[in-house]
């Protein structure tokens, strides 16, 4: 089993660019989750997915959108690149009324 | 006050010896406690959950305190490879997981 991956590892965008960040796990997990983790500051929830089909904002949604049409997939859209979303994103999943969240190995993204 | 608060460090301890240090949390009707262990430029990975009796898990042990609402993390024997940031997790509003900022250990030889 591979996990929990992220596509890609490392990215750098200008202002205003847009881009997708893919999450995919192949543990049959319902619950599937969005991080970005930034210095001196703990893990943020962007969005959140229960299952299939079904989204929900987390503390830090503003400028961020989320899919997920598969159960194993859960994308991160940025529509418009600002500075501020700089960060590294972290994508987890869990198992329906289990606590414990299995993350990915990341993505660091640039935006200048 | 936030969620859950922790002093992020450094905490640097020789090798062989002993390092505890706490994590404090405001929403007195929190029910779960978890430690998660993230390495330098790594994911977190749950080292162990924290139950009201407190735990142990080889040479970590884990406790909570309700009345004074923290909970601490005490590595014994250090080694170093115990050198990374150790994440204080609580469930809080919504039944989401609160993360603290994380203290950092480094095990010095």
């Amino acid at each position: 089993n591979a996990g929990v991956t992220q596509t890609p590892k490392f990215r750098v965008l200008k202002t205003g660019q847009s881009m997708t960040l893919l999450c995919a796990q192949d543990m049959n997990h319902e619950y599937m989750y969005w991080y970005r983790q930034d210095p001196g500051m703990g893990l943020r929830l962007i969005h959140y997915s229960v299952g299939e089909g079904t989204t929900a904002k987390g503390e830090v949604p503003d400028g961020y959108n989320v899919s997920r049409l598969k159960k194993q997939n859960f994308l991160l859209g940025l529509e418009s690149a600002a500075p501020s979303q700089t960060s590294v994103y972290f994508c987890a999943s869990g198992l329906a009324g289990k606590i414990e969240q299995f993350f990915g190995p990341g993505t660091r993204l640039t935006v200048l | 006050r936030k969620e859950v608060e922790q002093d992020p460090g450094p905490f640097n301890v020789p090798e062989g010896a002993t390092v505890a240090f706490n994590c404090t949390y405001s929403n007195s009707a929190s029910q779960s406690f978890f430690w998660y262990r993230q390495d330098c430029r790594k994911e977190p990975k749950l080292l162990m959950s924290v139950y009201s009796s407190g735990n142990e898990d080889g040479r970590f042990t884990a406790q909570l305190n309700r009345a004074s609402q923290y909970i601490s993390l005490l590595i014994r024997d250090s080694k170093l490879s115990d050198s990374a940031t150790y994440l204080c997790v609580v469930i809080g509003g919504n039944n989401r997981l609160a993360f603290g900022k994380g203290n950092q250990v480094v095990v010095i030889p």
